[in-house]
């Protein structure tokens, strides 16, 4: 399988702990998004690279959030200090663009964060 | 900010009827709009992309229409199975060199036998 890649699929930790999860991107793919997703509503954007540059952060992301992409392959995306209202899916996409077109996103399964 | 919002949360149809569902977007007109299917536990899996200058969309059973006077996009599952059951999410892309998506929150299709 090709596909988008996470890792872990499941993460508990007690609140105060930092965690880190992965991303594998589709190989040919430039660019890296991670959203976050809450039960019921939609994903929502976090940040975004293009190669190993990261060119966009929402203001959901907070200054205990950091993510990262080395050498524009994999992706990690770190959160400190956790807190309760950190438990959410967080989902990576890749996907391949150039100045002018985007194409459809590719997915990961997510990584189900649980504070306690 | 970009607001989107999609018809009801859950809708229930009988097997073989067409499903339709609606997605409204506010402030900024989209370059691209697309929908995703989500199971529960999984990331969302692309379906269509349908650019502001096109009307309608097809692939096999499915079909995306656009309309940017309304600021309305409907997606159309035909002849539906019981497998379609699944949220279908709407999410509009500005066309800008970043990318991002803008997500609905979804609505939540079941399909009855």
């Amino acid at each position: 399988d090709t596909g988008v890649s996470q890792d872990p699929r499941h993460k508990i930790t007690k609140r105060g702990q930092n965690v880190t999860f992965r991303c594998d991107p589709i190989s040919e793919h430039n660019r890296l998004y991670w959203y976050r997703q809450t039960l019921g509503q939609g994903p929502e954007f976090l940040t975004y690279f293009q190669n190993e540059a990261q060119l966009e952060k929402s203001r959901l992301l907070s200054d205990r959030f950091s993510a990262e992409r080395p050498k524009g392959s994999f992706s990690t995306l770190e959160i400190q200090r956790t807190e309760q209202g950190d438990s959410a899916m967080y989902l990576c996409a890749s996907s391949y663009g150039t100045a002018d077109s985007n194409q459809p996103q590719h997915f990961g399964d997510g990584t189900r964060l649980s504070i306690l | 900010s970009q607001k989107i919002e999609q018809n009801s949360e859950a809708l229930n149809i009988q097997e073989g009827k067409t499903a339709t569902l609606t997605c409204n977007y506010t402030n900024y007109s989209p370059a691209y709009l697309q929908w995703y299917r989500q199971d529960p536990g999984r990331g969302p899996v692309f379906l269509l992309l349908i650019r502001e200058n096109e009307k309608e969309k097809r692939k096999e059973r499915l079909k995306v229409t656009f309309d940017t006077t309304l600021k309305q996009s409907l997606f159309h599952i035909t002849a539906s199975q019981p497998a379609d059951s699944a949220t279908y999410l709407c999410a509009l892309d500005r066309g800008s060199t970043l990318g991002r998506l803008y997500f609905g929150r979804g609505t939540q299709l079941t399909v009855w036998p």
